[in-house]
This record gives structure tokens, sequence and C-alpha cells, in this order.
């Protein structure tokens, strides 16, 4: 069946330094994907998304880039905050789009030190 | 923006004990709810689909006798962890589907740890 597999935290990194969270995934029909994101003590947030292959999703300096020939969809970010540390989700939906069935992988935990 | 509150956000019970987690829509009506799971290194998984007025849809796997959903308003769902066991001890996490342009929002999550 569809899955999702995103790397393994925690990525600790120091503020300004570049960040890029593996994902890849397995799917049998032509997903949408979508990374969300979950700051402490809130619940899991859209960051961005990518329809079809070769649609970059991109928000608040975020970007991934919907790779069809090698199944992934890698999070990058030139210059991370302290306050993007948060618990980063890559997820897909083999429903056209709909976010009613979606496929979460493991969760990344980002650390951010100032 | 829409808020879905998500309570108690951690429960520690006695095994079988029952544990009632609540999930509510703040500022919109959801028809349709969702309930995950994650287990420690695991994925978030689906375990049941949630509609107003009707029985929960459950994922393959998931016991529907042992986690009693129920979707009585339209900015209610509720998930009865019946007779909790240590290995029912995971992050359970709701969302609810707005109507209108069908974005999802979830809630913080409960940590639920059954001794």
């Amino acid at each position: 069946g569809d899955s999702v597999t995103q790397m393994e935290g925690p990525v600790t990194l120091s503020e300004e330094a570049c960040l890029t969270i593996n994902c890849t995934y397995t799917a049998t029909g032509y997903p949408s994907l979508f990374w969300y994101v979950q700051y402490p003590g809130e619940g899991l947030q859209l960051l961005l998304k990518a329809t079809k292959a070769d649609d970059k999703g991109s928000n608040k300096g975020f970007e991934a880039t919907y790779r069809k020939e090698t199944t992934s969809f890698h999070l990058e970010k030139g210059s991370v905050q302290v306050s993007d540390s948060a618990v980063y989700f890559c997820a897909l939906s083999d429903y056209g789009g709909a976010t009613n069935k979606l496929i979460f992988g493991t969760g990344t935990l980002l650390a951010v030190q100032p | 923006g829409a808020v879905v509150s998500q309570h108690p956000s951690r429960v520690i019970c006695k095994s079988g004990t029952s544990v009632k987690i609540e999930c509510r829509s703040l500022d919109f009506q959801a028809t349709t709810m969702f309930w995950y799971r994650q287990f420690p290194k695991q994925s978030l998984m689906l375990m049941a689909t949630s509609n107003e007025g009707s029985k929960a849809t459950y994922e393959q796997g998931v016991e529907k006798d042992k986690f009693l959903i129920n979707h009585a308003s339209l900015t209610l769902s509720t998930l009865t962890v019946t007779s909790a066991h240590p290995e029912d001890s995971s992050f359970y996490i709701c969302s609810a589907l707005t109507g209108q342009n069908e974005k999802l929002f979830f809630g913080s999550g409960t940590q639920l740890s059954v001794l």
C-alpha cells in the first residue's frame, strides 16, 4: 500500500543553517504531497503542498519539489530560525488531493539553537 | 483561522479503565472528523472517520468496540478508549474538515499512558 518514509530526527541546527528533511513515498496512483508542521502545544498545520510532478510548494521560506522520478518531496529552507523548531510531517493523499485520507510519515523533530 | 480544541492533552490511567478524549471545532461546523494515533517512532495512522449523525468508519485493524467514537453534533466528536491496556498507550490526534473549502484542521493531541 501507499506509504511515506521520512528521515528520523531529531535534527539539531544552529540558527541560519540550511535545512533539508528527506521524504520519499510509495504510491500506486498520482498522489498529492504535503508537509505539515506541529509547533509545541499546537495542532498540525499545513505548511505547503504540491499536487503534481515538478510542482514546487513554498511557504514561510520553506520549499519542497514534487519529484516523480525519485518519488521524493524533500523539505528545504535556506536559513532556519529558532521559531522553526517544531515537528515536521510529510504526507500524501491518493484521493485527488483530498485531505481526508492522508498517509503520514513518522515526523521529524527540528530543534534550532540560537 | 479555524481552531480545533482537543482535551485532555495528557492522561494517565490504570489498566482496565475507560478514557474519553474530546475534539471540538471552535469556530466552524465539521461534518467530518478524523482520529489518528501515533505509537513511538511510528507513523501517524488514521484510526477512523467520524461523520456527524452516523456511525464511524474504522480503518482495518482498529477495533470498533474498543475505540468508541461519537459525533453527536457538528462541533464535537469524542473518542472513548474502553478497558484501556498498556498497549493502548499512544498519542491520539483528531482533525476536523471544514465543509466549504474542505480544509483540514488538527487538534494538539492527547498523550495517553496506561499503567
